[in-house]
């Protein structure tokens, strides 16, 4: 399996400055089509998580642009440029390019 | 918009059959784009996906080898939902379990279910 880890695990962030979570990959998640399946997914307090960036780097629907994924290989980043109250969470990435789907074991964001 | 609204019983004996439901709106069991996940969530084990179901000309499982010898997820298209079933449950599959979709390898797990606590304790 692949192993995911995440650096920090916990982040104390104040509100209206930027935010940074790494996650590293325990092999290449580039798939043999070329593209890299690398997700960040966002979990708010009592609620299921939230898928926000997929392919590294794209936004999924409705997410706000404050949020910026980036990477290659076995290591990928999570921006926020200005973190906001609703940013309080449990953030994690998760690979989908090879089964079985692994997930990291997730960073705290507190303000 | 796609709503996956989970049941099931909160509370299970060891030894026996953890059993949930997914009730699926707004899409199709039996779509051929995407596919039905169960994943749960343990403070030990953190997110684990644990397999899913999905229907191309005919249906498909994947399970995670950690549980591949006691799951089994079978869709329902009469009620167009899908179901877990996890036997022979000890204390260690006390999680919250959810229910989500995926749209293949680029975008997993784009709709959640609202989670199932279960306990597994006699």
């Amino acid at each position: 399996d692949i192993l995911m880890t995440q650096t920090p695990l916990s982040s104390p962030v104040t509100l209206g400055q930027p935010a940074s979570i790494s996650c590293r990959s325990s092999q290449s998640l580039v798939h043999s089509d070329g593209k890299t399946y690398l997700s960040w997914l966002q979990q708010r307090p009592g609620q299921p998580p939230r898928l926000l960036i997929y392919k590294i780097s794209d936004r999924f629907s409705g997410v706000p642009d404050r949020f910026s994924g980036s990477g290659a290989g076995t290591d990928f980043t999570l921006k926020i440029s200005r973190v906001e109250a609703e940013d309080v969470g449990v953030y994690y990435c998760m690979q989908t390019t090879q089964f079985p789907i692994t997930f990291g074991q997730g960073t705290r964001l507190e303000i | 918009q796609v709503q996956l609204q989970q049941s099931g019983p909160g509370l299970v004996k060891p030894s026996q059959t953890l059993s949930l439901t997914c009730a699926i709106s707004g899409d199709s069991v039996s779509s051929n784009t995407v596919a039905w996940n169960w994943i749960r969530q343990s403070p030990s084990r953190g997110l684990e996906w644990l397999g899913r179901t999905y229907y191309r000309s005919k249906w498909y499982n994947d399970y995670a080898l950690s549980v591949k010898s006691r799951i089994t997820i079978n869709p329902d298209t009469s009620k167009n939902q899908f179901s877990l079933h996890l036997n022979s449950v000890t204390p260690e599959d006390t999680a919250v379990y959810y229910c989500s979709r995926d749209r293949g390898r680029a975008v997993a797990f784009d709709y959640w279910g609202q989670g199932n606590p279960v306990t597994v304790s006699s």
